[in-house]
């Protein structure tokens, strides 16, 4: 059975950091395309990034590009999201989410997510 | 940057038929999927590749694209139907890569 699970939500101020994590399991990890979606409470789904099987290649929404890094450690199955310089405006929810197809792209399993809070 | 759009809410009556559009430019050469969203749950896959279904998402669900149009249906609406539907696209060298449209709250009356 495939299960992601993401921790390290919880409550910044603005300008700080935090790293979350998506501890995946039930499948090969290193043969998938890994990304984090991020939903404001009571708002739609927004992507902000995503990372090739191998690690090597990584994509970020324009949103985050520059302050957020996504990685993996595929020994480990897990999934990586490093968040700098974070705004209030970054307050959501974080689901970390299984990518089939790579010229498709569909999210077929997805994790609980994980809330952020950016407040001073 | 591409952009999906969605009517923000459907209502039907139980038994009825629901339909939930997503526009997109030329939304027919590319590959729309559909998510289900209860509310205080993680989105759920229901339709990919217009009109394929998950392992365990009934008959119910079907897809169709056509021109500038997917369609989501939802035929013989139940009370558990009641959710929030998003489309979604690849968008390959667009940004953003993956694109959401903004919604459509199902109200089963």
């Amino acid at each position: 059975e495939v299960q992601l699970l993401e921790s390290g939500g919880g409550l910044v101020q603005p300008g700080g950091s935090l790293r979350l994590s998506c501890a995946a399991s039930g499948f090969t990890f290193k043969n998938y395309i890994m990304t984090w979606v991020r939903q404001v409470p009571g708002k739609g789904l927004e992507w902000v990034s995503s990372i090739r099987g191998s690690g090597d290649t990584t994509y970020y929404a324009a949103s985050v590009k520059g302050r957020f890094t996504i990685s993996r450690d595929n020994a480990k199955n897990t999934l990586f999201f490093q968040m700098d310089n974070l705004r209030v405006e970054d307050t959501a929810i974080y689901f970390c989410a299984r990518v089939v197809g790579a010229t498709t792209g569909r999210f077929d399993y997805w994790g609980q997510g994980t809330l952020l809070a950016v407040s001073s | 940057s591409y952009v999906l759009t969605q009517p923000p809410s459907v209502s039907v009556a139980p038994g009825e038929t629901a339909r939930i559009t997503c526009g997109g430019d030329a939304i027919e050469t590319r590959s729309v999927h559909w998510y289900q969203q209860k509310p205080g749950q993680a989105p759920v896959l229901v339709i990919y590749y217009e009109s394929d279904r998950p392992s365990g998402i009934p008959e119910r669900y079907s897809g169709s694209n056509s021109g500038t149009t997917a369609t989501l249906t939802i035929s013989g609406v139940e009370a558990g139907d009641e959710a929030d539907y998003y489309c979604q696209v690849l968008d390959v060298g667009g940004d953003p890569l993956y694109v959401f449209g903004s919604g459509t709250r199902v109200t089963v009356l």
